[in-house]
Order: C-alpha cells, then structure tokens, then sequence
C-alpha cells in the first residue's frame, strides 16, 4: 500500500463545477501537508499549503483531519485553466524531512 | 529569479553509459532532493540531502549517487545506466524541509536505449 493514495482520475467537469479530491494518508507521524498542481510535462508547483483548522485560497480550499489522516482539496468554480494533476503531498521527519508524494489526480475542465 | 536549475533538459543514453544530472538553486535553501516520476508511480524520492555535507537514500536509490557539492549544488550519478531508469528526474530544495515549500526544477527527461 502507498503511503499517499489520491484517486488518479480523470475527473471530466464542465467549466463552472465544483470538484473535490481527496487524499489518505498511512503513517501518522506526518507532519505537514500540501497540494501541488502539476501541468502536463512541466515541474509541479505549490498550490496550498493544508492547516489543521482548515485554509481558503480564492476558488480552493484545503482540509486536513488528522484522526482519519485525510486531506480534500476542493475547487469552485472550475476554469479551464485548472485542468492539471493535483498531487497530495505529505512531509515527514523520519531523520529527517522528507517530502512523500501521491501518483496525483487528473483534472480535465471542459468548455 | 533562476530558482532551481537542472541540466540537461533532454537526454539519450545507451545502456552501460554514464551521465551526472546537475542541480544548482539560488535561494540559499538547506534541503535538496532528487525525484524520478514515471506513470502511474507518481514522484518517487532517490536521494536528498538535509544539508550540506549529508546524503541520505530515499525510496528508490538503487543505480544512482549523489554529491552535495556545496549548499547551491547536489548532482545525481548514473554510474551504469539501464532502461528502467528511463524516466523523468526532478530536483527539488526547500529551507529545511519541515512546513516549508518544495521548489522544482524544471525537469530532465532521460531516455535509456
């Protein structure tokens, strides 16, 4: 079992939905949480970070429940500009930090 | 604003060739990282180094090295290389590794024949 499991998708929305992801992760001892978004053959890139108490961006808003040790992204509102891969990230001390990423989830809006 | 810079872009290999993957950053972060990303594996952690002077193998270090240079640098060593480690390699670095972002390079996407 991977340590950060996403849906892989495709999610298929038309232009204006709402969509959420989720993501689970295994080993307790993480310690920080992220979403990522990663366009088709570019490097990934910081989209939130994920608080405890749960954070809003514009259009995206991230929560985290550590008990269940899942993480949702959701998105409102779609544009065709947010058609990517949205990685679930999670960080760990294990000696050290270190960044364990989920295979992503494909997100394709449609005009 | 470079941020993370990896070279080369593109490369063909044939089996059995050598080649080091550079890295540098600007950002005077501690913590660098080396990435593969293959479909449906997402990005899978080779090395990553805490710090200047340290190494450490992540999940997937088999076939490779690394060498912190100095804190802006940290290269990635294909000693021997083979078609499985045909993928996409990904440098990474961050302040310290903790609550705080990782930046990325901008890729290399290596091809073993």
């Amino acid at each position: 079992r991977k340590e950060v499991e996403q849906d892989p998708g495709p999610f298929n929305v038309p232009e204006g939905a709402t969509v959420a992801f989720n993501c689970t992760y295994s080993n307790s001892a993480s310690q920080s949480f992220f979403w990522y978004r990663q366009d088709c053959r570019k490097e990934p890139k910081l989209l939130m970070s994920v608080y405890s108490s749960g954070n809003e961006d514009g259009r995206f808003t991230a929560q985290l429940n550590r008990a269940s040790q899942y993480i949702s992204l959701l998105i409102r509102d779609s544009k065709l500009s947010d058609s990517a891969t949205y990685l679930c990230v999670v960080n760990r001390i294990s000696g050290t930090y270190k960044y364990i990423f989920g295979t992503g989830t494909r997100l394709k809006v449609l005009a | 604003n470079a941020g993370v810079t990896q070279t080369p872009k593109f490369q063909v290999l044939k089996t059995g060739q050598s080649m080091t993957l550079q890295c540098a950053q600007d950002m005077n972060h501690n913590s660098m990282y080396w990435y593969r990303q293959d479909p449906g594996m997402g990005l899978r952690l080779i090395y990553y180094s805490a710090s200047e002077g340290t190494t450490d193998k992540g999940e997937v270090p088999n076939g490779y090295n690394v060498s912190r240079l100095n804190k802006r640098e940290f290269s990635l060593r294909l000693e021997s290389a083979a078609p499985s480690q045909t993928s996409v390699y990904f440098c990474a670095s961050s302040i310290t590794g903790s609550a705080d972002e990782a930046f990325f390079g901008q890729g290399t996407r290596l091809t073993v024949v």
